[in-house]
């Protein structure tokens, strides 16, 4: 099994919807989750950090489900310019390593 | 922008020359990394250091080796290029290594013939 596991997609919805992508992790002694950003042919950039309570930013919402071993991100009232894969990231206890996910690649049509 | 500066940003070469790409940060963060992405596979981290002349090895970091003999660069050298090593090869930073968010650089593409 893979320590991080995302459907790899595409997900392809129209502007104005809404999306959610769930991530499964495999180590139950994680600590730290993040979502990464990744454009085509483009470096992976930091979206949000994901915490226990679940947190917001703008029209996205990240959620921690420990029992369960996953992280979801919710992106609402989808634009074009979210067209990209989305990296679900974790931490392993520690250890100076994150361990990344292959992606889910969202396309967002006019 | 992280202040991470990669170099070459590509770069064709060669079966069995070897090659050496270079990550510098400006921020002297204490943790770089260098990962390798293709397709299937997501990021793979090759090596990592956590400080000056200290390194370790990630999961795929046969047929490569680094150093950081100075806090703002970190060197990947493959000693002698295979196909297999073509490929997408980012530089990363953290402020504090474990439970901290990573930084990336522009990448490079390297394609060994």
């Amino acid at each position: 099994r893979k320590e991080v596991e995302q459907d790899p997609g595409p997900f392809n919805v129209p502007e104005g919807a809404t999306v959610a992508f769930n991530c499964t992790y495999s180590n139950s002694a994680s600590q730290s989750f993040f979502w990464y950003r990744q454009d085509c042919r483009k470096e992976p950039k930091l979206l949000m950090s994901v915490y226990s309570s679940g947190n917001e930013d703008g029209r996205f919402t990240a959620q921690l489900n420990r029992a369960s071993q996953y992280i979801s991100l919710l992106i609402r009232d989808s634009k074009l310019s979210d067209s990209a894969t989305y990296l679900c990231v974790v931490n392993g206890w520690n250890t100076d390593k994150l361990i990344f996910g292959t992606g889910t690649r969202l396309q967002v049509f006019p | 922008d992280a202040g991470i500066t990669q170099s070459p940003r590509h770069k064709v070469t060669e079966t069995g020359t070897p090659v050496t790409l270079r990550c510098h940060q400006t921020e002297n963060h204490r943790y770089m990394y260098w990962y390798r992405q293709d397709p299937g596979h997501g990021l793979r981290l090759i090596h990592y250091s956590y400080g000056v002349k200290d390194t370790d090895k990630g999961e795929v970091s046969d047929g490569y080796s680094v150093s950081r003999s100075k806090t703002e660069d970190f060197l990947l050298t493959l000693e002698s290029a295979t196909s297999s090593q073509t490929s997408v090869y980012f530089c990363a930073i953290s402020t504090q290594g474990s439970n901290q968010p990573q930084h990336f650089g522009d990448g490079t593409r390297l394609s060994i013939l």
